[in-house]
């Protein structure tokens, strides 16, 4: 069974640019959650999605949104980069809502010169 | 707003030692703590725990909850180097189903 993918794996940007993130959860997996993790802050809940409806979120200001496709995948994006968006972005996928069941992807390290 | 402490923050011993990692929270409606590892990436799950003086086992690792006193710790015996990595504690709080994680130990195993 593949695991939780993410792309791109990197990425580069400069201030003011926008930028999307795209998540592919386990087959059959329902849940997907967005965190971004930083030296300084650690790793942080940004959103979760289920069936295409986001239902919690963490807080973060509205630049960052996401979204679900019907197929489970999901995508986050990100308006206006500032440099302290510079950060590893994960997501993790459930077959719920159950986090012991939660898998994560490897990550996009993004970059924001 | 829910907070989440771990400690220390870092932990350098040989192979062999025994290490016990803390973790110390305060959340509203408290549901569950998380422990993860996290080597080079993605983390991986290691337990869940929602009750009280239940030890969860999974060998060498050991973890335990105290809800009166609000923590949790990690216990790992007979360290490896293939244990060095960073511990993330999490908790989750009903109502609104997001964790909150600590910023991690980072562990570092000496041969």
């Amino acid at each position: 069974k593949a695991g939780v993918t993410q792309t791109p794996r990197y990425l580069i940007k400069t201030r003011g640019q926008q930028v999307t993130l795209s998540c592919s959860p386990i087959s059959g997996h329902r849940s997907v959650s967005w965190y971004q993790q930083t030296p300084g802050q650690g790793l942080q809940f940004l959103f979760e999605y289920f069936s295409e409806t986001q239902r919690n979120k963490g807080n973060f200001p509205g630049r960052f949104s996401g979204r679900q496709f019907s197929n489970s995948r999901s995508e986050m994006n990100v308006s206006t980069l500032e440099l302290g968006d510079s950060a590893l972005y994960l997501c993790a996928s459930s077959l719920l809502s159950s986090y012991n069941e939660q898998f994560f992807g490897p990550g996009t390290r993004l970059t924001v010169l | 707003e829910d907070k989440v402490v771990q400690s220390p923050l870092s932990l350098v011993v040989h192979e062999g030692d025994t290490v016990t990692l803390n973790c110390s929270y305060e959340v509203t409606n408290f549901r569950s703590l998380l422990w993860y590892k996290q080597e080079k990436k993605a983390p991986t799950f290691l337990f869940m725990l929602t009750s009280s003086g239940i030890e969860k086992k999974s060998g060498r690792l050991s973890s335990i909850l105290d809800k009166k006193e609000l923590f949790s710790i990690l216990n790992i015996t007979a360290t490896q180097t293939g244990d060095s990595a960073i511990y993330l504690c999490a908790v989750e709080a009903s109502g609104n189903e997001k964790l909150t994680f600590g910023t991690g130990t980072r562990l570092t195993i000496i041969p």
